[in-house]
């Protein structure tokens, strides 16, 4: 009974580095997001999957690539790290009327 | 476009005081609305929702929430505050192609 699960919890990153933070989940839902977390600024959509084979950006998407491997899993991708990029990284899933599920999330740090 | 304004970025009340967080959404339509809470390190769970009907939502923890239309509100209130509930409270609105529009978040402080 996991529901969201992300990789890695914590990350440090080099400017200009690149990584991939993973997302699955287990409850066979539809459409996942990602979301930052910046103090003060709330949430933020990045990106979001609403069904397999489907992306689109939300609010935030520069800097960021996403790829829906399959209906369990939704990466989001950094492909040269900056340090406005330091933030925690949130995946969620739902079903339909807005029941999400979020992850534990990532605490990423660009120096 | 849908946002939610979250007036207050700290409260800090007293163990066994009441609450009440601050909530003011904008939304064309009959909003869907949300209060999650997140502890620190941890992620975000859903304290309760409003659909339609009744106004008054009942949610866990004792939490319950009040929508009002005239003015774009939905605030969140506990009577009796424990150092538990010590987290980060954040409303949202749900927005096109089941997505949520968070606020900017308040942060809640109990003290002994």
């Amino acid at each position: 009974n996991a529901g969201v699960t992300q990789t890695p919890k914590f990350q440090v990153l080099k400017t200009g580095q690149s990584m991939t933070l993973q997302c699955a989940q287990d409850m066979n839902h539809n459409s996942m997001y990602w979301y930052r977390q910046d103090p003060g600024m709330g949430l933020r959509l990045i990106y979001y999957s609403a069904s397999e084979g489907t992306t689109d950006k939300g609010e935030v998407p520069n800097g960021y690539n996403v790829s829906r491997l399959n209906k369990r899993e939704f990466s989001l991708r950094l492909e040269s790290a900056a340090p406005s990029q330091t933030s925690v990284y949130f995946c969620a899933s739902s079903v339909t009327n807005y029941g999400y599920t979020f992850g534990s999330g990532t605490r990423l740090t660009v120096v | 476009a849908q946002s939610v304004t979250q007036p207050d970025i700290h409260i800090t009340v007293s163990e066994g005081a009441s609450l009440e967080l601050r909530c003011n959404y904008s939304y064309g339509a009959t909003p869907y609305l949300f209060w999650y809470v997140q502890s620190p390190g941890q992620g975000l769970q859903l304290l309760l929702k409003y659909f339609s009907g009744d106004t008054l939502v009942q949610g866990i923890k004792g939490f319950e929430a009040e929508f009002k239309r005239s003015q774009s509100s939905f605030n969140l209130r506990k009577p009796s505050v424990h150092w538990s509930d010590a987290a980060e409270y954040f409303c949202a609105v749900g927005a096109n192609g089941n997505k949520l529009v968070f606020g900017a978040g308040t942060i809640l402080r109990v003290k002994s």
